[in-house]
């Protein structure tokens, strides 16, 4: 059980394009849900945490109005790139969180962005 | 704030060896603790997690950390290590609210 999806696996886009990539909770249903960015050869930082029908709330020097994120159910998050620029590439990971008590975070796969 | 420390970049071990790789932890309370596995270019594998209770932690692949509440350490330990098991381990920290903080990461060299 707590199975999370992410689409797509990889993304390739031109410069000034939008991309959109979804993170679903295919077994539980998800108060909260997380996207973290990954640069090559680093860790994970965490970008914005997102609840269920509610505003992202989004880590510092995050651009809200460049990583537009909706969480529009329980079951699915999406994080939209706007306007992405090559500076945008990066491995983009999504987790879910089930209701409290559980303090775990279930991770997708993970979405490698290029954008050229 | 919690936050994770991961002294050690990357290691370096003879297949068949143990391996221990180290991570310090900050945080006020009791912490939820984490250690995951990735290959290149893939997903997170938790491969042991410790919660409350015994503070030895057996995991997957033979794996088993300890929790050391004085030293706010949870190092990450195996007998011997397999050549599959090259890959960036991370350990994470986290807390009530669903907050997760991970260290900066240990890549662990495999020699045969």
């Amino acid at each position: 059980g707590a199975v999370v999806s992410q689409h797509p696996s990889w993304v390739i886009c031109k410069s000034g394009t939008s991309v959109k990539i979804e993170c679903r909770s295919l077994d539980f249903q998800a108060t909260t849900m997380f996207w973290y960015r990954q640069f090559p050869k680093q860790s994970l930082m965490l970008m914005a945490t997102s609840n269920e029908g509610s505003k992202a709330t989004y880590e510092q020097g995050v651009e809200k109005d460049k990583f537009l994120i909706n969480h529009a159910s329980l079951t699915l998050s999406t994080l939209t790139v706007t306007s992405a620029h090559p500076e945008d590439s990066s491995f983009y990971i999504c987790s879910a969180a089930r209701t409290p008590p559980y303090n775990e975070q279930f991770f997708g796969p993970g979405t490698r962005l290029t954008v050229l | 704030a919690q936050s994770v420390t991961q002294p050690d970049i990357h290691i370096t071990v003879s297949e068949g060896a143990s391996l221990e790789l180290r991570c310090n932890y900050s945080y006020g309370a009791t912490p939820y603790l984490f250690w995951y596995v990735q290959s290149p270019g893939q997903g997170l594998q938790l491969l042991l997690k410790y919660f409350s209770g015994d503070t030895l932690v057996q995991g997957i692949k033979g794996f088993e950390a300890e929790f050391k509440r004085s030293q706010s350490s949870f190092n990450l330990r195996k007998p011997s290590v397999h050549w599959s098991d090259a890959a960036e381990y991370f350990c994470a920290v986290g807390g009530g609210n669903n907050d997760m903080r991970f260290g900066a990461g240990t890549r662990l060299t495999v020699k045969p």
